[in-house]
């Protein structure tokens, strides 16, 4: 069974603050990717990053980094020096290999920036 | 390039009724995937269609159905509407299995 935990609901940070949203997945499969969306309110689930499960290296992308580890099933996301505009429900997303595109979602981590 | 087109934005509909939403994917993609969102229930997978076939089904009752054109544009029906189908249905569109999806802004459904 395919299964993806977001166990922070809610989180609330100053502006210029690091934050790190948890995910922790589960998986029978080998072959998986792994995936983190953002939903600002306007509704649209915003594509961040994609890793597969044979590729653990850690990714940076501005402001942004993701760590991926194996060992512990678990693909955290990093905001450096966040900004208001980082606010938002952030999504983490399993693909197992189903022959089929069906993702997995995490319940989903609210994030707001204060200024 | 364009990105994934649904439409209408937001709809209104009474108990019983039916409801047919559209979803144009991304040019040159051939997967369309259906998600549900709710607040009880979170981001649920309908079903997925590729070349007009369908490859996945989540667990919706057979009230909930959709259907691909050969231009990869997608469908989805429901019929017979209940309340509890109020929902953000979202479409994405992928370029083929594993990649990343691409979604549309969604069509807000509310059941009165």
């Amino acid at each position: 069974a395919q299964k993806v935990t977001q166990a922070q609901t809610e989180i609330s940070v100053v502006e210029k603050e690091d934050v790190t949203l948890d995910c922790v997945y589960e998986t029978r499969d080998t072959t998986y990717y792994l995936f983190w969306y953002k939903q600002p309110p306007s509704g649209e689930l915003v594509f961040l990053i994609r890793r597969n499960s044979f590729d653990e290296q850690n990714e940076i992308s501005g402001r942004y980094s993701w760590n991926f580890q194996k060992s512990t099933s678990s693909f955290n996301f990093t905001i450096t020096a966040s900004q208001v505009v980082d606010s938002a429900v952030y999504f983490c997303a399993l693909h197992s290999e189903t022959g089929a595109n069906n993702l997995f979602f995490g319940t989903g981590t609210r994030l707001t920036v204060i200024p | 390039k364009a990105g994934v087109t649904q439409t209408p934005r937001y709809l209104i509909k009474t108990r019983g009724q039916q409801v047919t939403l559209s979803c144009s994917p991304i040019s040159g993609h051939r997967s369309v995937s259906w998600y549900q969102q709710t607040p009880g229930q979170g981001l649920q997978f309908l079903f997925e269609y590729f070349s007009e076939t369908q490859r996945n089904k989540g667990n919706f009752p057979g009230r909930f159905s959709g259907r691909q054109f050969s231009n990869s544009r997608s469908e989805m029906n429901v019929s017979t509407l209940e309340l509890g189908d109020s929902a953000l249905y979202l479409c994405a569109s992928s370029g083929y299995i594993g990649a990343e999806a691409f979604f549309g802004q969604g069509t807000r459904l509310t059941v009165v």
